[in-house]
């Protein structure tokens, strides 16, 4: 089946220091790959995704890159800020009746100045 | 473009009292819709999904059901709510051309 598993939170880091969030995947096939982010009270807004292996995707500073042979997609940021405090979320999908997503159970992470 | 609407945003509701929320979608034609629930500090849980009017799957057996009376409209309820069915409901949408989902604002509804 598919699913994914992300690193357990919660993570606490000071301000500029380097982020890695760790999100490994099973899937049959080719999945894409996604981190979306949660700020407090929100809904899930799309952080960055990537669709075949090596791709990476990159937005507001954060990479992942597709990693077919390790089923990889860690999310990293050089130098983290406060306002980056959020819970992220890593899933895959797959292009098959009602395009499912698999969502990880999600890693809350809060900066501190 | 495309938006999703979430109400109500907020919700207090005593044990046993019916439960409807509501989601629509403009700005797109037949899409595939879902309802998740969060609960606190939890990940996300697919409750139901719907890939056209009056066609809905569920995904884990529970106290709520959907429906979806028209294109861009998705309902989520209950007959009798449960303590336990506090937490985050959070929408989305997807459709063939675009490889993403797009998520709602999200109700938060807390059973008393």
């Amino acid at each position: 089946g598919n699913s994914v598993t992300q690193m357990e939170g919660p993570v606490t880091l000071s301000e500029e220091a380097f982020l890695t969030i760790n999100c490994t995947y099973t899937a049959t096939g080719y999945p894409s790959l996604f981190w979306y982010v949660q700020y407090p009270g929100e809904g899930l807004q799309l952080l960055l995704k990537a669709t075949k292996a090596d791709d990476k995707g990159s937005n507001k500073g954060f990479e992942a890159t597709y990693r077919k042979e390790t089923t990889s997609f860690h999310l990293e940021k050089g130098s983290v800020q406060v306002s980056d405090s959020a819970v992220y979320f890593c899933a895959l999908t797959r292009l098959n009746t009602g395009n499912q997503f698999y969502f990880g159970t999600g890693t809350s992470l809060t900066v501190i100045p | 473009s495309q938006t999703i609407h979430q109400w109500p945003a907020t919700l207090v509701q005593p044990v046993g009292s019916p439960l409807s929320l509501e989601c629509t979608v403009e700005g797109t034609s037949n899409p595939n819709l879902y309802w998740y629930r969060q609960a606190a500090g939890r990940g996300l849980q697919l409750l139901f999904y719907s890939v056209g009017i009056g066609q809905i799957s569920s995904e884990v057996p529970q106290n709520l059901s959907a429906s979806r009376p028209q294109d861009r409209q998705f309902i989520l309820s209950s007959k009798k709510l449960l303590l336990s069915d506090s937490g985050f409901y959070l929408c989305a949408w997807n459709d063939g051309a675009y490889n993403e989902q797009f998520f709602g604002p999200g109700t938060r509804l807390t059973v008393l």
